[in-house]
């Protein structure tokens, strides 16, 4: 099984900050990497897909970026409205059977 | 839009089965272009993803509960149905319902999620 290591835990920022959140991927996944939000209670919600493709209506201060094992997840500008949690997803095909991991999550909370 | 929507019985004693259903209105569970999939999230913790099924009937599941699963289609109703077998407290979890594109590897949109509590 691929494991995804998601860094860090939680973070705290203020407004307008820039805010980086990392996974790591036990083997290369090429661009296999969706990222999410979750607000409390709430479903998650599909930010980022195939790495650094913005989801249509997903504002662009979220971007991605990466391949292989390593990927980032940026908010350029924190805003109040981002306090959630961010999870990556991975996709792998081997062998020849379908599965889909996730990061543990990044708590991001306002200073 | 597709909108996706789970619906159980509720609580559930370890040992039984958990049978919840995910209704899905703005789109056919019949299209090729998608998987139907399950998702649980561990009260406080991180996403596990259960499987998925294909318009033809295909299934997929997690290894870790395969022995467990059954997942299947009621196109008359356009829904779709997750059964997992000898439940305990570990199962215990928000469910969600998600659609996967055909082809690609991402959930969108995802159903807003039932808590099911297994206990006796």
């Amino acid at each position: 099984d691929i494991q995804m290591t998601q860094s860090p835990s939680s973070l705290s920022a203020s407004v307008g900050d820039r805010v980086t959140i990392t996974c790591q991927a036990s083997q290369d996944i090429s661009n296999y990497l969706n990222w999410y939000q979750q607000k409390p209670g709430k479903a998650p919600k599909l930010l980022i897909y195939d790495a650094s493709n913005l989801e249509t209506g997903v504002p662009s201060r979220f971007s991605g970026s990466g391949s292989g094992t390593e990927f980032t997840f940026t908010i350029i500008s924190l805003q109040p409205e981002d306090i959630a949690t961010y999870f990556c997803q991975q996709y792998d095909n081997f062998p020849r059977t379908p599965g889909y991991t996730f990061g543990q999550g990044t708590k991001v909370e306002i200073k | 839009q597709v909108q996706l929507q789970e619906s159980g019985p509720g609580p559930v004693k370890p040992s039984q089965t958990l049978s919840l259903t995910c209704t899905v209105s703005g789109g056919s569970i019949s299209s090729a272009a998608y998987y139907w999939s399950w998702i649980r999230q561990h009260p406080g913790k991180g996403l596990e993803w259960i499987g998925y099924i294909y318009y033809t009937g295909s299934t997929y599941s997690n290894p870790s509960l395969k022995s467990r699963v059954t997942i299947s289609l009621d196109t008359s109703k356009n829904q779709f149905s997750l059964k997992l077998r000898s439940v305990t407290a570990a199962d215990t979890a928000v469910y969600y319902c998600a659609r996967v594109p055909y082809g690609d590897n991402w959930f969108d949109p995802w159903g807003q999620g039932t808590l099911v509590t297994v206990s006796s």
